[in-house]
C-alpha cells in the first residue's frame, strides 16, 4: 500500500526565508505527484503538478522537485511571504486522474511565516 | 465557472440521524470523488465515479453510499450517522488531459 510522508509536519520562518519541504513515497509506481495548499476551513488548491516522467516544474516562486526512484519530492518557496502560510500537502496517483484508487496524501506541513 | 461546488457548509447530526452530502462540478469532467479529512489521518478516500452512473468504494466505504445521476453531480448520503464519522468531507474532480485536480470548498460534519 502506498505510503506518503511529509517532513516536517510544521515549520515557522521568518519572511523572506528560502524554505524547503520534503515529501516522500513508498511505491514509485506512481502516474503524478502534485502539491496542494490548503488555507484554514478551505478546500485544496493545486499548486504543482510533476507526472512520473518530468523532473521538475515551477510556478512564480514555486519550484518542486520529483525523483521517482527513491521516492521523494521537494517543493522550494523563495523569498516566503506572510501569505504563504498555509498547510501544504503531497500527493500520488497510480493512474492518470487518480482512476480508482484517487489520490494518496501526506498528512501535511503546517506553514507559518513570520512578518 | 464555479468549479466544485459543496452543499451544506457545515453540519450537526445526531448519532442515528441521516443526511446527503451534495457536490457538483460544471467543468463537463468524467470523474469524481469523495475524501474525507481527519487530524492527523491525511484525507482518505471514501467512493470514487468514472462517470455517470458508475461507483466504486475505496479505502474507507463503510457507513456511506454514494450516487451519480448525472456528470454534474455526485452525492454522498450518511444512511445512519456515528460520531466516528465527524469529519471534513471533500468532494474533488480532475482535469480531463490534465489531471490536476480541482477540490470543493468541504462540508464540516459533526455527529454528537
Amino acid at each position: 500500500k502506498q505510503e506518503v510522508t511529509q517532513i516536517p509536519a510544521a515549520l515557522s520562518v521568518p519572511e523572506g526565508e528560502n524554505l524547503v519541504l520534503n515529501c516522500s513515497f513508498t511505491d514509485s509506481a506512481i502516474y503524478n505527484l502534485q502539491w496542494f495548499r490548503q488555507d484554514p476551513g478551505k478546500g485544496l488548491t493545486s499548486l504543482l503538478l510533476i507526472q512520473s516522467s518530468q523532473r521538475e516544474q515551477t510556478s512564480g516562486r514555486l519550484n518542486a522537485s520529483l525523483d521517482k526512484s527513491s521516492g521523494r519530492s521537494t517543493l522550494y518557496i523563495a523569498a516566503s511571504q506572510p501569505g504563504d502560510s498555509a498547510t501544504y500537502l503531497c500527493a500520488v496517483d497510480r493512474y492518470s486522474g487518480g482512476g480508482a484508487d484517487g489520490l494518496t496524501f501526506g498528512k501535511g506541513t503546517h506553514l507559518i511565516i513570520q512578518p | 465557472n464555479a468549479g466544485v461546488t459543496q452543499t451544506p457548509k457545515f453540519q450537526v447530526l445526531k448519532t442515528g440521524q441521516s443526511m446527503t452530502l451534495q457536490c457538483a462540478q460544471d467543468m463537463n469532467h468524467n470523474s469524481m470523488y469523495w475524501y474525507r479529512q481527519d487530524p492527523g489521518m491525511g484525507l482518505r478516500l471514501i467512493y470514487y465515479s468514472a462517470s455517470e452512473g458508475t461507483t466504486d468504494k475505496g479505502e474507507v466505504p463503510n457507513g456511506y453510499n454514494v450516487s451519480r445521476l448525472n456528470k454534474r453531480e455526485f452525492s454522498l448520503r450518511l444512511e445512519s450517522a456515528a460520531p466516528s464519522q465527524t469529519s471534513v468531507y471533500f468532494c474533488s474532480s480532475p482535469g480531463e488531459g490534465t489531471d490536476t485536480q480541482y477540490f470543493g470548498p468541504g462540508t464540516r460534519l459533526t455527529v454528537l
